[in-house]
């Protein structure tokens, strides 16, 4: 089972629009991160945000986390078509060094 | 930004042969992470190095398997022998602190075994 993926698989806006994507995830964790992997090269931090935390925000991003139902959420507002990327929530474990688990990641598609 | 180098970005070897990846993590980061991310699917971790030794691998690091970042050089991933399985796109990351940071990551190096 993974230990934390998001909910769907692909998503289509038009720029201009926001979208949000979802993520849960299985074990206890300290923090959740968001990624975004444009094509070709490797994932990017967007957001890390604490168990302490209810919301995080970074410019257009803003991130949610419900750790009752281990869900995460990542909005993002004013979409541009150069959001257009793979978006995975990853989680580590309490203890070590950053091992990060990684979700499938959901496809955003922002056209024009 | 602070930026992790990969060399090279792609490499095509026959099965059996022996491959290194190299890495150029950021300059003053102290921990170094390989991943594996076969086409279309999820990214998963493979190792972590920190003063010189490995901390953490999981299943996927085979015997086969190896790192090192010799004298603060390139840290690097060394497949030998390599095997079809191999294929995949194998990215580099580095970080400044243990837990909870946030990680840089590179290119990746996409290997493919013949």
């Amino acid at each position: 089972s993974q230990l934390a993926e998001e909910n769907l698989w692909a998503l289509s806006v038009h720029e201009g629009e926001s979208v949000t994507v979802n993520c849960s995830y299985k074990t206890s964790i300290t923090a959740l991160q968001w990624y975004r992997q444009k094509s070709g090269e490797g994932p990017a931090q967007l957001i890390l945000i604490r168990s302490n935390e209810r919301e995080k925000r970074n410019g257009r991003l803003r991130a949610t986390l419900d750790t009752s139902s281990q869900s995460s959420s990542l909005s993002i507002t004013a979409t541009r078509c150069e959001d257009t990327a793979v978006y995975f929530c990853a989680t580590a474990p309490d203890s070590g060094y950053n091992k990060l688990t990684f979700g499938k990641g959901t496809v955003l598609l922002v056209s024009p | 930004g602070p930026k992790v180098l990969q060399i090279p970005s792609h490499q095509i070897i026959d099965m059996g042969q022996m491959v290194t990846l190299n890495c150029d993590p950021v300059s003053n980061h102290l921990y170094f992470y390989w991943y594996k991310q076969i086409l279309g699917q999820q990214m998963e971790f493979l190792v972590n190095f920190y003063n010189g030794k490995v901390m953490e691998k999981s299943k996927l690091f085979k015997d086969q398997f190896s790192v090192e970042r010799p004298d603060g050089s390139y840290f690097t991933l060394k497949i030998q022998p390599t095997a079809l399985e191999d294929s995949a796109v194998y990215f580099c990351a580095s970080s400044l602190g243990q837990s909870n940071e946030r990680l840089f990551f590179g290119h990746g190096t996409k290997l493919s075994v013949l």
